[in-house]
C-alpha cells in the first residue's frame, strides 16, 4: 500500500520562499511520477509540476518561473519550493503520484495549508 | 493550455436519483480524462481514468463516458456518501488542468 506523507511550514509572509517535502513509503518510486498540486479556499485544483526519479521535471508555464521541483531518491521524497510568494499562493498544497509522465493521479497525500499573510 | 469547463457547477439531488455531471475540453483529448471526487478537508480521490475505466474499489454505480471534447460522470442511484464534489482533469498534454468542479449537494 502506497502512503505519501508531507510536511512543511504553514505561514509565510509576502516575498518569502515556500518549501514543502513528500515522503512516499510502499509502492515504487523509481517507476512513477510525482506531481504537485494546489487548490486555494473553496475554489479548484491547479497543477504546479512533476518529478520523475531521474530528476525529469515538468512545471505548469504560469508558475515556472517561481516553482523549483528537486527530488531525493536515497530517502524516497521529492520536494516543492516556490519564491516570492503572495497572497495568491495560499492554497492547500498537495503531493500526487502520476502513474506516468503528465497522467493522472491515484496516490495523494494529506495537504497542507500555506497561507501567506503579513 | 488545455481548458476544461464542468457543468453545472452545482447540482441538487436526492438519494437515489440519477445525476449526470458534464466536463468538455477546449481541444480534443481523446479519451485522456479522468473523474475524483473530493469531500471536505480531504485530498481528491480517484473514480475513474481514461474517460471510462473504473477504479478498483470505486462503487459500480460510478461510469464515466465520452471521448474527443465532451464527457460524462454518472451517478446511478445517489448515495448519502456520494455527497462531494466532482473533478474532471485531462491529460492528453503534459500541462495537467482540471475542471472547475461540480459541487453535489442534498436537495
Amino acid at each position: 500500500q502506497v502512503q505519501i506523507q508531507q510536511w512543511g511550514a504553514g505561514l509565510l509572509k509576502p516575498s518569502e520562499t515556500l518549501s514543502l517535502t513528500c515522503a512516499v513509503y510502499g509502492g515504487s518510486f523509481s517507476g512513477n511520477y510525482w506531481s504537485w498540486i494546489r487548490q486555494p479556499p473553496g475554489k479548484g485544483l491547479e497543477w504546479i509540476g512533476e518529478i520523475n526519479h531521474s530528476g525529469s521535471i515538468n512545471y505548469n508555464p504560469s508558475l515556472k518561473s517561481r516553482a523549483t521541483i528537486s527530488v531525493d531518491t536515497s530517502k524516497n521524497q521529492f520536494s516543492l519550493k516556490m519564491s516570492s510568494v503572495t497572497a495568491a499562493d495560499t492554497a492547500v498544497y498537495y503531493c500526487a503520484r502520476g502513474v506516468n509522465r503528465g497522467s493522472y493521479y491515484n496516490y495523494w497525500g494529506q495537504g497542507i495549508l500555506v497561507t501567506v499573510s503579513s | 493550455d488545455i481548458q476544461m469547463t464542468q457543468s453545472p457547477s452545482t447540482l441538487s439531488a436526492s438519494v437515489g436519483d440519477r445525476v449526470t455531471i458534464t466536463c468538455r475540453a477546449s481541444q480534443s483529448i481523446s479519451s485522456w480524462l479522468a473523474w475524483y471526487q473530493q469531500k471536505p478537508g480531504k485530498a481528491p480521490n480517484l473514480l475513474i481514468n481514461k474517460a471510462s475505466s473504473l477504479e478498483s474499489g470505486v462503487p459500480s454505480r460510478f461510469s464515466g463516458s465520452g471521448s474527443g471534447t465532451e464527457f460524462t460522470l454518472t451517478i446511478s442511484g445517489l448515495q448519502p456518501d456520494d455527497f462531494a464534489t466532482y473533478y474532471c482533469q485531462q491529460y492528453k498534454s503534459y500541462s495537467i488542468t482540471f475542471g472547475g468542479g461540480t459541487k453535489v449537494e442534498i436537495k
